[in-house]
């Protein structure tokens, strides 16, 4: 099963927005809405922020917002903030094994 | 408070076996399907194995089975990774992730434990 596709990096000013895309197959983000999000700081363990495609747990910022079309899911943070800089992984439920599959993660750069 | 906490990681050589451990706390561990995600060094996240609550049905990333085994014991709160014929490329650090109430997404991760295969 191979991994879902991020882009390897995004950049933005505090106080913008960016999007972030992964991409799948029916077979995985398309087929369904198991699409979930984690941010990650250098060193520390990876935070889920985003499950069900766009649903938040408890605790996280409204800023932060998940959106699916076809193949493709994506995360957007409004108004950017500098601790929002990290390492964001997709992930997706397959009915296959190995049950879930990893994006290979996108470093966000608050500029 | 929910707590994962990794251990048994360490040292191996090349062909050798270790296994992890992850004891849980602050919730009904015999409730959640359990689940190893793994970090090599400077590289993203790779799902290893998920285990189901009752530990009747498990999966594997392709790149450890037969190799690798999950286990649970629900009277101790805790879940296994038995790892054998080590490699160079299972280097990483290995966390434990509970799975979320309702669908598939991983809501409470340890800490990690680094496992390094080198002679």
């Amino acid at each position: 099963q191979s991994a879902l596709t991020q882009p390897a990096s995004v950049s933005g000013s505090p106080g913008q927005s960016i999007t972030i895309s992964c991409t799948g197959t029916s077979s995985d983000v398309g087929g369904y809405n198991y699409v979930s999000w984690y941010q990650q700081h250098p060193g520390k363990a990876p935070k889920l922020m985003i499950y069900d495609v766009n649903k938040r747990p408890s605790g996280v910022s409204n800023r932060f917002s998940g959106s699916k079309s076809g193949n493709t899911a994506s995360l957007t943070i409004s108004g950017l903030q500098a601790e929002d800089e990290a390492v964001y992984y997709c992930s997706s439920y397959i009915r296959s094994s190995p049950y879930v599959i990893f994006g290979g993660g996108t470093k966000l750069t608050v500029l | 408070e929910v707590q994962l906490v990794e251990s048994g990681g360490g040292l191996v050589q090349p062909g050798g076996s270790l296994r992890l451990s992850c004891s849980a706390s602050g919730f009904t561990f015999s409730s959640f399907a359990m689940h190893w995600v793994r970090q090599a060094p400077g590289k993203g996240l790779e799902y290893v194995s998920a285990i189901s609550s009752n530990g009747g049905s498990t999966y594997y990333a392709d790149s450890v089975r037969g190799r690798f085994t999950i286990s649970r014991d629900n009277s101790k709160n805790t879940l296994y990774l038995q790892m054998s014929s080590l490699r160079a490329e299972d280097t990483a650090v290995y966390y434990c992730v509970k799975e979320g109430m309702t669908t598939v997404y991983l809501d409470y991760w340890g800490q990690g434990t680094l496992v390094t295969v080198s002679s």
